[in-house]
This record gives C-alpha cells, sequence and structure tokens, in this order.
C-alpha cells in the first residue's frame, strides 16, 4: 500500500522567511495530493491541493509542486507571518474523489516573530 | 451549514467499556470516513463510507465498528475499549465527485483507562 513520509518533523523560521515542507510518496496509482494545516484543537483543514496532471499550483502566499517522476510534492510558504504557525500534513490517494487518503506523519511549523 | 460536527469533544473509558462517537454533516455529502491521529503517525484510516447502506475498512478497523443508515449521520462504535484505542479521532466528509474538498470535524479526544 501506499506509504507517505514527510520532512521535516519541526521547523521554525523567522517571520517573512520562506518555509518548505517535502513529502515523497510510494504509489505510483496515487494522483491527488492535498495539503492540510490542522491548529491546536482544531481538525485539518484543506489549504491547497495538486494533481498528478499539474506540477505545480499557487495560491497567494502558498504554493505546491509535484515531481512525480521522483515521487515527491513540496508545500512552499512565502512571507510567513505567526498565524502559519501550525501543524501541517501531506497525504497521497489514488483516486480523484479524496477517499482512501494516506497521511505523512506532519511538519510542526513555528514562525518566530 | 454546521459543516462537520462531533460529540463528545472529550472522553474518558475504562477497559473493556463500551460506547458511541457521534459525527453527523449537513452538506448532503456521500463519502464519510474516520480518522484516528496519533502523536507522530499523522492520521490513519478506521472505516469509511460511500454512501448509505455502503461502509468499508480503512487501515486501522479492528476494534471499531460503524454503519451509515442516513447520509447525515456515521457513528463510531468502539465494543470493549482498549489502552491502544487512547487517541483523537476526527469524521471527514466529501462530495464524492472530482475536485472536491475533504472537511474534518473538530475531533473527539478519547482516553481509555
Amino acid at each position: 500500500g501506499e506509504n507517505v513520509e514527510q520532512h521535516p518533523s519541526t521547523l521554525s523560521v523567522q517571520e517573512g522567511d520562506s518555509a518548505v515542507i517535502k513529502c515523497t510518496y510510494s504509489d505510483s496509482a496515487s494522483n491527488y495530493f492535498p495539503w492540510y494545516k490542522q491548529e491546536l484543537g482544531k481538525g485539518p483543514q484543506l489549504i491547497i491541493d495538486i494533481r498528478s496532471n499539474v506540477g505545480e499550483k499557487k495560491d497567494q502566499r502558498i504554493a505546491v509542486t509535484l515531481n512525480k517522476t521522483a515521487k515527491h510534492f513540496s508545500l512552499h510558504i512565502t512571507e510567513t507571518q505567526p498565524e502559519d504557525s501550525a501543524v501541517y500534513f501531506c497525504a497521497a490517494s489514488p483516486d480523484n474523489y479524496g477517499q482512501n487518503f494516506v497521511f505523512g506523519p506532519g511538519t510542526r511549523l513555528s514562525v518566530l516573530p | 451549514n454546521a459543516g462537520v460536527t462531533q460529540t463528545p469533544k472529550f472522553q474518558v473509558l475504562k477497559t473493556g467499556q463500551s460506547m458511541t462517537l457521534q459525527c453527523a454533516q449537513d452538506m448532503n455529502h456521500e463519502y464519510m470516513s474516520w480518522y484516528r491521529q496519533d502523536p507522530g503517525m499523522g492520521l490513519r484510516l478506521i472505516h469509511y463510507s460511500v454512501g448509505a447502506g455502503i461502509t468499508d475498512q480503512g487501515e486501522v478497523p479492528n476494534g471499531y465498528n460503524v454503519s451509515r443508515s442516513t447520509t447525515e449521520d456515521f457513528p463510531l462504535r468502539l465494543l470493549s475499549a482498549a489502552p491502544s484505542q487512547t487517541s483523537v479521532y476526527f469524521c471527514a466528509s466529501n462530495s464524492g465527485t472530482v475536485g472536491n474538498t475533504q472537511y474534518f470535524g473538530p475531533g473527539t479526544r478519547l482516553t481509555v483507562l
């Protein structure tokens, strides 16, 4: 089955700097890759996603890149702000319908003022 | 819309007790899922349902039962709680169409003594 690895497990950046979180997956059949942000005491919230027919997607300060050949995808956050501090999860799914996700272990991002 | 709601928010059980975690959504979503979240392990799929009357097992189904009698509700039952089931449980739903977003509930923190 699918296995998703995520690095780093913790990341501290200064406010205004960029943050990059990387994930690798094992199943070449996976074709949908969402990223979730989880704030303390809350459920995960989708922040951006990418499908296998796209190499890059951007939404304001957040971007995701996908390399299907190497089976890795990355989350890029530019101009970080204190409210970006949270745990971020990547996931992979073999279908476009958002079912049967396999999640990475998470990255705790701290943005220092 | 209330989105995805879960009750209770917190629960403490003794080993061997049974209980039901409730999940409801008011978005008319076909797909609903249960995940457990443990430190350093991301979210793992317990059971999922693609519509009323249809359920299937995820990655870690042992010790849990589900049923889906209506589109709105997807309860998770622990038949005989064990300390290994101490975790945070999240319910999620999505529409099951291409390009959909998966919505998570706020979670239930369960402790089994």
